[in-house]
């Protein structure tokens, strides 16, 4: 089945850093990836939609100076959050779809657990 | 405006049948129901998509109506490790960037 890793699964950094979360479809090709964001007993927060080749979209509210988005290649989307302070502390989820497959489901990540200090 | 709405929360016990439904009174032509299983601390994990009337795979059956406003998750004999949240989605149709949007989910606890 299709598979999406994120990496990496957990980091801790200080205030002030700017940490870059990888999200890979292994044995697919996803021109679409999006990216959740989850505190804890909340559900998945869409924050962003990344095109392949284009600009991401952004859900309102979502800072896109503060959450950066690269989608360079039709496996790998990046998310970047900037200066990252103790309020992004949360659980970053990625997930993409196989668009040359007809209608399939989303797949999904397992996580990144962001921590900042 | 969310586009489902489900139970927050039911309780059940080991080897029970769980139903969970979700409401998707604005559902369009094209979308189809997926629902979805996740536990602490990881990305939620396909159980099953449907589109009309039933589907069944190895894990769970889905019952959608024929106005496909409402759809039904129905878990066969549950264990403890189908405590989760369950998420119900709908979108996704073939072609379309559709709303990934997730709505609250329903928490599922079986106890002994």
């Amino acid at each position: 089945g299709a598979v999406v890793s994120q990496h990496p699964s957990w980091v801790i950094c200080k205030s002030g850093t700017s940490v870059k979360i990888e999200c890979r479809s292994l044995d697919f090709q996803a021109t679409t990836m999006f990216w959740y964001r989850q505190f804890p007993k909340q559900s998945l927060m869409l924050m962003a939609t990344s095109n392949e080749g284009s600009k991401a979209t952004y859900e309102q509210g979502v800072e896109k100076d503060k959450f950066l988005i690269n989608h360079a290649s039709l496996t790998l989307s990046t998310l970047t959050v900037t200066s990252a302070h103790p309020e992004d502390s949360s659980f970053y989820i990625c997930s993409a779809r196989d668009w040359g497959s007809g209608n399939q489901p989303q797949h999904f990540g397992d996580g990144t657990r962001l921590s900042i200090l | 405006l969310a586009k489902t709405t489900q139970p927050i929360s039911m309780d059940s016990y080991e080897g029970q049948e769980v139903n969970i439904t979700c409401s998707h009174n604005n559902i369009a032509t094209n979308d189809y129901i997926t629902w979805y299983q996740q536990f602490p601390s990881q990305g939620p994990r396909f159980i099953i998509q449907g589109y009309k009337t039933k589907v069944t795979n190895e894990v769970a059956s889905l019952f959608i109506p024929a106005d496909r406003k409402s759809s039904t998750l129905s878990l066969p004999r549950v264990s403890l490790s189908d405590t989760a949240v369950y998420y119900c989605l709908v979108g996704e149709g073939s072609g379309n960037n559709n709303d990934m949007r997730f709505g609250a989910g329903t928490r599922l606890t079986v106890k002994p």
